[in-house]
């Protein structure tokens, strides 16, 4: 019930196209839903997050659809650029400060010049 | 921007002895956790620290782990006995509630 399901696990887009990167979860008690940008040698770097209270958070080319009812959050990249290249992973916590982020297993980019 | 540091970036140590990884959280921060990501894997919680105590910890977190705030910067994850299956990169993180803000890691190869 704590899993957080993300498809899919690599994904290639050209230059300019839009990735959608999707999650799934279980646990009803999650609200608070960040997604995190990873590049090699480097931790997570939070993207943007969002919170069930509303459908859709654009910031920038990032954009997160949330649909409570599903149970289900994605992540879509406008405009892609090569710079985006990176693995992206989806989180859920309770929301508390005290609480973990449960991770989903990472969705490897490339964005292709 | 004021960020989150780990030293050292690279450990190595022989199995079964004690490894201590350093963190310096941002500085006005209230929460402090240590997580891991074995190689290829997801990242993975290990405990979360408020107030001089732990707050939640995961299955993974057991009496071979300890977390300190030894003074008023800096942030230890203690390993007492490694094991093989403790290589891994770990990260620590900060926040005052969401969002939590991450180090770049430190990865800890066990011999």
């Amino acid at each position: 019930q704590q899993q957080v399901k993300q498809s899919p696990q690599s994904l290639i887009v050209q230059k300019g196209g839009i990735p959608i990167i999707n999650c799934a979860y279980e646990n009803t008690a999650f609200d608070y839903f960040p997604w995190y940008q990873q590049f090699p040698g480097k931790g997570p770097a939070l993207l943007i997050a969002i919170r069930p209270d509303v459908s859709e958070k654009k910031e920038g080319r990032f954009t997160i659809s949330f649909n409570k009812s599903a149970k289900q959050f994605s992540l879509h990249i406008m405009d892609s650029q090569p710079g985006d290249s990176a693995t992206y992973f989806c989180a859920a916590s309770a929301g508390g400060g005290a609480d973990g982020l449960t991770f989903g297993k990472g969705t490897h980019l490339i964005i292709q010049p | 921007e004021p960020e989150v540091t780990q030293t050292p970036s690279h450990q190595v140590t022989q199995m079964g002895q004690e490894v201590i990884l350093r963190c310096v959280p941002i500085s006005n921060h209230l929460y402090f956790y240590w997580y891991r990501q074995i190689l290829g894997q997801k990242v993975e919680f290990l405990v979360s620290f408020y107030n001089n105590e732990i707050s939640e910890k995961s299955e993974i977190f057991d009496d071979q782990f300890s977390v300190e705030r030894p003074d008023g910067s800096n942030f230890t994850l203690k390993i007492r006995s490694t094991k093989l299956e403790d290589s891994a990169m770990y990260f620590c993180a900060s926040g005052s509630g969401q969002p939590q803000h991450f180090g770049d890691g430190t990865r800890l190869s066990i011999l």
